[in-house]
């Protein structure tokens, strides 16, 4: 079984400051992690991933995720938000299963304040 | 054209029609998905599909019912749906199905049931 929770609904931040979205996971075989974001009215966008490899792990846009096993957590953070950064994001756990079954947290709408 | 196409982009159906949502995928990939993304839910994978063939059906309601012609299109063939099916409808591929590549997504089909 598998499962992911990402710790708060809505994230605020003002523009320049630093993203941190929480995410912490369940699974019973070593997982692989991703994080995506979802703008508006669109599908949902790659972020970055954890494959095993590396455990800290940069994306597009400036976002980068760190893989902790011991705290079974991938949070994503930023160093500087910028507006654009305002969308929904998702992480998700694939937990060795087949056919890229992906199990996703909630959703985190970050909000960016000028 | 690139990527995962999903149409109609918006659907607007009565209980007692049927419609189809369709999606094409010019990646190349041998997996396919469909996802319900309802508000305030998590994603919930519906249906996959692997070299044409159904791996997955999440206790779907029949109402429901995928059809994958070949590795490159994918449909979501709908009747008698209910209200609570409103929703948006996102398609998704990926390469091998294995659960360390990542899954690409259209843009979705944000359905309505009247």
């Amino acid at each position: 079984a598998q499962s992911v929770t990402q710790l708060g609904s809505h994230v605020s931040v003002s523009e320049g400051a630093l993203v941190l979205l929480r995410c912490n996971y369940s699974s019973s075989v070593p997982p692989y992690l991703f994080w995506y974001v979802q703008y508006p009215n669109q599908g949902l966008q790659l972020l970055l991933k954890y494959t095993s490899a590396a455990t800290l792990v940069k994306g597009i846009n400036g976002f980068e995720a760190e893989f902790k096993k011991s705290e079974t957590s991938f949070h994503l953070t930023k160093p500087s938000a910028h507006m654009s950064d305002a969308a929904e994001y998702f992480c998700a756990v694939n937990g060795g299963t087949s056919y890229g079954k992906l199990t996703f947290g909630q959703g985190t709408i970050l909000t960016v304040h000028p | 054209e690139t990527g995962v196409t999903q149409t109609p982009r918006h659907l607007v159906m009565g209980m007692t029609n049927k419609k189809s949502l369709k999606c094409e995928q010019h990646l190349g990939h041998n997996a396919m998905y469909w996802y319900k993304q309802s508000a305030k839910k998590p994603l919930e994978l519906m249906f996959v599909y692997s070299l044409e063939e159904r791996v997955e059906n999440n206790s779907v309601p029949s109402r429901f019912s995928p059809e994958c012609p070949n590795s490159s299109h994918l449909f979501l063939h709908l009747h008698t749906l209910q209200p609570e099916d409103s929703a948006l409808y996102l398609c998704a591929s990926s390469q091998d199905g294995q659960g360390r590549t990542e899954a690409f997504f259209g843009q979705g089909t944000r359905l309505t049931v009247v």
